[in-house]
């Protein structure tokens, strides 16, 4: 099956601080990837479309210039959060789709302090 | 508005039996769906698709039932282990072709299977 990975699996940082997450797909590669956002309890929400070669796609509600996505090859997108506020915090899941079926990585645990 | 709908946020079943997981959806342009399993911590893992074209897909222990008329579709596990306890999210997109499309979850089911 795809694989897909993302680094950093955790991460703390302080607030007002811009913290990087990669996200990889290891056996394919994906023009498009996709990055979420899970609160406790909650479904996946959907932030934004990565477009290789081009800019991201946001969903409503979602501040392009608070998380940056930089698609820059086929198997590699990172997001980054800037200026991380304890609101922020959350966990972070990328997907790519190498047919029908999105595969996700095993996400990455943000938390502001 | 919530357009995929898990009505039952948890479920706990005897292992050996059936589990079923359903799902509702409202928006008629959906034309593929997908459950994922997912561990706490963990990213989700692709179980099972069905295309709208299709009223039934099985693999394994998973089968998947479409009923279109209805908006529903339900994931069937049987039998069930307790190495299948997780919250099971059933998504669905518009535009099934391509590798670039949206998914929409649900909210989720957490599934118990009991020993």
């Amino acid at each position: 099956g795809a694989v897909v990975s993302q680094h950093p699996s955790w991460v703390i940082c302080k607030s007002g601080t811009s913290v990087k997450i990669e996200c990889r797909s290891l056996d394919f590669q994906a023009t498009t990837m996709f990055w979420y956002r899970q609160f406790p309890k909650q479904s996946l929400m959907l932030m934004a479309t990565s477009n290789e070669g081009s800019k991201a796609t946001y969903e409503q509600g979602v501040e392009k210039d608070k998380f940056l996505i930089n698609h820059a090859s086929l198997t590699l997108s990172t997001l980054t959060v800037t200026s991380a506020h304890p609101e922020d915090s959350s966990f972070y899941i990328c997907s790519a789709s190498p047919r029908n079926e999105q595969y996700f990585g095993p996400g990455t645990r943000l938390t502001v302090t | 508005d919530q357009q995929v709908k898990q009505n039952s946020p948890s479920l706990s079943v005897q292992e050996g039996r059936i589990s079923i997981l359903n799902c509702d959806y409202t928006n008629s342009m959906f034309d593929y769906f997908l459950w994922y399993k997912k561990y706490p911590a963990e990213g989700p893992t692709f179980l099972i698709s069905i295309s709208s074209i299709k009223d039934k897909n099985e693999d394994g222990r998973f089968t998947v039932f479409l009923n279109k008329s209805a908006k529903h579709l339900s994931l069937h596990i049987v039998p069930s282990q307790p190495g299948d306890s997780a919250v099971y999210f059933c998504a669905a997109s518009v535009n099934s072709g391509g590798s670039n499309y949206k998914l929409t979850f649900g909210k989720g089911t957490l599934l118990t299977v009991n020993p």
